[in-house]
């Protein structure tokens, strides 16, 4: 089946330890995104890559790192998390910028 | 900076009632459009989308919505709720040749049986 996996699906956490959510897709999609969504605001792009050693920022990415390795995985890294950080997190892939993304199944962060 | 503003926060409707949810964006360059569903509990999923051509798309489940160009607008449309609408409603903009994908706050949308 096609998908796009996170993991943890829930993690709450302390301040300062650094932690890595996982995104893996098996459709050999190019394109992975990472996402915030937070109530009222809509979802926000935290960084993206266009393929395999290339990533780019989005809108809101002070606080995170990437990296893209290999095709099928895009892992998001909070090297210090802070409270504002607290926010229910999306990873998308496509075939490229000009096809629609498929989203993961969310992970819920809060940090303490 | 480029934004995407929905004008409704919740709509609340009976089944049946007609249904149009705005968008509009800030950007001047050419754009690929798209509406984002999310049901209570489930993932982001496609409604439709916008790249070229006919400004009047369709998509799934009986939704459309209209490019117009000139007044930088994406409005989404139903003719009849129903109930399982229920839903969270997303447009969101990607510049051309761009890898960036720009949401909209969200429309809460709760249709009453």
């Amino acid at each position: 089946e096609a998908q796009v996996t996170q993991n943890p699906r829930y993690l709450i956490t302390v301040t300062g330890k650094k932690l890595t959510v996982t995104c893996s897709q098996n459709m050999n999609h190019e394109y992975m995104s990472w996402y915030r969504q937070d109530p009222g605001l809509g979802l926000r792009q935290i960084y993206y890559s266009m393929n395999v050693e290339v990533t780019d920022k989005g809108d809101v990415p002070e606080g995170y790192k990437v990296s893209r390795k290999e095709k099928r995985n895009f892992p998001l890294i909070l090297e210090s998390p802070s409270p504002n950080q607290t926010s229910l997190y999306f990873c998308a892939s496509s075939s490229g910028t000009y096809y629609e993304q498929y989203f993961g199944p969310g992970t819920r962060l809060t940090v303490t | 900076a480029q934004s995407v503003s929905q004008h409704n926060h919740h709509v609340i409707l009976s089944e049946a009632a007609s249904l149009e949810l705005g968008c509009n964006y800030s950007y001047g360059g050419t754009v690929n459009l798209f509406w984002y569903v999310q049901y209570p509990g489930q993932h982001l999923q496609l409604l439709l989308k916008y790249f070229s051509g006919d400004p009047l798309v369709k998509g799934i489940k009986g939704f459309e919505a209209e490019f117009i160009k000139s007044k930088f607008s994406f409005n989404l449309r139903k003719p009849s709720v129903q109930w399982s609408d229920t839903a969270e409603y997303f447009c969101a903009v990607r510049p051309s040749n761009t890898g960036k994908l720009i949401f909209g706050q969200g429309t809460t949308l709760q249709v009453k049986p």
